[in-house]
């Protein structure tokens, strides 16, 4: 399967700072990826879908100013927090391949 | 195990015992599911799937079975062993091939 990398791990920021989360496809070139936040003890819930060279479609409720999704090749997707405030606290997490999904490792984001 | 709210169900079970593993799904029109295995502060990770034509599937020390009637998924584990603790969530997909994930359970494995 493809093997997908996050960085970072985990965040800390200040409230009203932005914060990027980079999501790298190793072996595999992704024209499509996907972001999902997980909250405690919940599942994970699909933010947006990025697509490769155009914008990104995001789900019904996801602010599209407040996470800023680019995908500039075919192997990284990255997402910008802006403005981030502690109720954007939360698991962030990539993931490639349609049907099959293959996921990076997670970003723990904790806005302070 | 079933739930109400937003807590996981958790499913606590003695290391050797067998474990199953429920989910429901609500959309008739899908056609692929998905067993996925998340510990604590990663992400998920794929152990097995199923498409609609089949009703079983088995890998090692997994099985899934799908109920298309009842729109019901299960996750066998034989042997469970301490390392299986983790979070499970089946995840379906239809025409769009992205998954939609369910509640998820949590399994206690104790040694």
């Amino acid at each position: 399967g493809a093997v997908v990398s996050q960085h970072p791990s985990w965040v800390i920021c200040k409230s009203g700072t932005s914060v990027k989360i980079e999501c790298r496809s190793l072996d595999f070139q992704a024209t499509t990826m996907f972001w999902y936040r997980q909250f405690p003890k919940q599942s994970l819930m699909l933010m947006a879908t990025s697509n490769e060279g155009s914008k990104a479609t995001y789900e019904q409720g996801v602010e599209k100013d407040k996470f800023l999704i680019n995908h500039a090749s075919l192997t990284l997707s990255t997402l910008t927090v802006t403005s981030a405030h502690p109720e954007d606290s939360s698991f962030y997490i990539c993931s490639v391949g349609e049907g099959e999904a293959f996921f990076g490792q997670g970003t723990r984001l904790t806005v302070v | 195990g079933e739930s109400v709210g937003l807590h996981l169900p958790t499913l606590s079970v003695q290391e050797g015992d067998n474990s199953i593993i429920n989910c429901a799904y609500s959309n008739s029109a899908s056609d692929y599911f998905i067993w996925y295995k998340q510990e604590s502060g990663k992400g998920p990770q794929f152990i097995i799937d199923i498409r609609s034509n089949m009703d079983k599937r088995q890998g090692q020390r997994v099985t899934v079975l799908l109920n298309k009637t009842v729109k019901h998924l299960s996750l066998q584990i034989a042997a469970t062993q301490p390392g299986d603790s983790a979070v499970y969530f089946c995840a379906e997909t239809g025409g769009s091939y992205i998954p939609t994930f369910g509640r998820g359970t949590s399994l206690i494995v104790h040694p």
